[in-house]
C-alpha cells in the first residue's frame, strides 16, 4: 500500500552493530506492528503497537527494541543481541483500533550481515 | 496461543484449473481469517478475508470457506492464470486481539 512506507530497502549490519529500520504511515491508522519473514517461515510477529507510547512484544521479540512516539512512525532498533537478523522485515498497520481488522504492509527492508 | 497449519506447502496447476489451499487453527476463538498474496520480493497483499459469522465468501475467481467446528478455512481459485503464482499466506486472529497468527505459506506455480 503506498500509504506505509519502508526505508531502506537494503541494510547491512556490521557484527557489534544496532541498526534502526524506519516505518512512516499516512493512512491514520491506529495499530502498527512489525514482522521478521524468513524462507519457509511465514511472517513472525516481533513487536506490536496499539496506541502513541504504548507497544507490546510479539513471539520473537528478543534482540529488538521499538517506540512509538508519534501516530505515524514505528522505527525497529536490530540490536547487537539479535545474532542471527538477517531476514526480510515487514511493516504493517492497521486501522479500528487494530482489532480483527485487515493489516496492511509497507515493501519491507532486506537487512544482511556483512 | 494460536497456532496456523497451512498445506500444501507447494502447489502446481495448468493453467486454467483450480488450486485449493487448506489452513486449520487451534483457537475455537479465533473469529477473524484472512488471506495475502506475495509475490517474489514484494509485500503480502490482502486477497481476501471471513468473519467467522459467514461460511463462505468470494470475489470474482477467488472464495474462501471456513468451517468453524472442524477449525478449518480454504483458499479456491478458479481458472487460474500465470499471475496467480505467488506465495500465499493465510492467518487468524482471536477475537478482540491485535495479533494475526500466520500461516508458513503455499508457492502456487501455474504452469502455462
Amino acid at each position: 500500500d503506498g500509504g506505509i512506507t519502508q526505508s531502506p530497502k537494503y541494510l547491512f549490519r556490521k557484527e557489534g552493530q544496532n541498526v534502526t529500520l524506519s516505518c512512516e504511515q499516512n493512512l491514520n491508522h491506529d495499530a502498527m506492528y512489525w514482522y521478521r519473514q524468513d524462507p519457509g517461515q511465514g511472517l513472525r510477529l516481533i513487536y506490536y503497537s496499539q496506541i502513541v507510547n504504548d507497544f507490546q512484544k510479539g513471539d520473537i521479540a528478543e534482540g529488538y527494541s521499538v517506540s512509538r512516539e508519534k501516530k505515524e512512525s514505528f522505527p525497529l532498533t536490530v540490536t547487537s543481541a539479535q545474532k542471527n537478523p538477517t531476514a526480510f522485515y515487514l511493516c504493517a498497520s492497521s486501522t479500528g483500533g487494530g482489532r480483527d481488522q485487515p493489516q496492511h504492509f509497507g515493501d519491507g527492508t532486506r537487512l544482511s550481515i556483512l | 496461543g494460536e497456532n496456523v497449519e497451512q498445506h500444501p506447502s507447494t502447489l502446481s496447476v495448468q493453467e486454467g484449473d483450480s488450486a485449493v489451499i487448506k489452513c486449520t487453527y487451534s483457537d475455537s476463538a479465533s473469529n477473524y481469517f484472512p488471506w495475502y498474496k506475495q509475490e517474489l520480493g514484494k509485500r503480502p497483499q490482502l486477497i481476501i478475508d471471513i468473519r467467522s459469522n459467514v461460511g463462505e465468501k468470494k470475489d470474482q475467481r477467488i472464495a474462501v470457506t471456513l468451517n468453524k467446528t472442524a477449525k478449518h478455512f480454504s483458499l479456491h481459485i478458479t481458472e487460474t492464470q500465470p499471475e496467480d503464482s505467488a506465495v500465499y499466506f493465510c492467518a487468524a486472529s482471536s477475537a478482540g486481539s491485535y495479533q494475526l497468527t500466520f500461516g508458513k505459506g503455499t508457492k502456487l506455480s501455474v504452469i502455462p
